[in-house]
């Protein structure tokens, strides 16, 4: 199974938005709602923002949001802050009953 | 609280096989609709699903290791394990244990993770 393909970085200033964007294939991805997103700092584990595409566990901010359209899940991240200067990374369920991430993000806060 | 913590040795030999632990506290690892899975992690990349188990028991595990690759339960001490064959440098990497509910790609509680360094 191929890793999801996710940009390698994006920036954003504080107080501005940014979306980081993970595709797959109709096997993960476009088939199923079964989508997360996790951050990770520096030497920590990562954490969970979004499950199910587009839902928040309790505790995250609604500065975080998820989407999906086809076979492309969506992160967005609004109002910037400072910490929220990570590494991220999405996974799917797959057709074959495994789950796959993606190769994750780097955000920088300028 | 669920927690979760690795143990196991930070140092195999290249050919070797690799044995870790996962202690949870605060959850039976017997009980609920969870999945308990594995997690690594090279230095410097990506997040790398190992596999998962069940409570029920039933295991699936990544096509790219699933040869070498055995994940059970040991609910007298509510431990999760891994055990992976054959290891190699490309092995190398911070190994995490994690809990997962839904179809198992949600993960909710890690552990803090433990650096397995293949080297001879």
């Amino acid at each position: 199974q191929s890793a999801l393909t996710q940009p390698a970085s994006v920036s954003g200033s504080p107080g501005q938005s940014i979306t980081i964007s993970c595709t797959g294939t109709t096997s993960d991805v476009g088939g199923y709602n079964y989508v997360s997103w996790y951050q990770q700092h520096p030497g920590k584990a990562p954490k969970l923002m979004i499950y199910d595409v587009s839902k928040w566990p309790s505790g995250v901010s609604s500065r975080f949001s998820g989407s999906k359209s086809g076979n492309t899940a969506s992160l967005t991240v609004s109002g910037l802050q400072a910490e929220d200067e990570a590494d991220y990374y999405c996974s799917s369920y797959t057709s074959s009953s495994t789950l796959v991430f993606g190769g994750g993000t780097k955000l920088t806060v300028l | 609280q669920v927690q979760l913590q690795e143990s196991g040795p930070g140092l195999v030999k290249p050919s070797q096989t690799l044995s870790l632990t996962c202690t949870v506290s605060g959850a039976s690892i017997s009980s609920g609709s969870y999945f308990w899975s594995w997690i690594r992690q090279p230095a410097g990349k990506g997040l790398e699903w190992i596999g998962r188990l069940y409570t029920s028991g039933s295991t699936n595990y990544n096509p790219s290791l699933k040869s070498r690759v055995t994940i059970s339960l040991d609910t007298s001490k509510n431990q999760l394990s891994l055990i992976l064959s054959f290891m190699t440098a490309a092995d190398t990497a911070v190994y995490y244990c994690a809990r997962s509910f839904g179809h198992g790609e949600t993960f909710d509680y890690w552990g803090q993770g433990t650096l397995v360094t293949v080297s001879s």
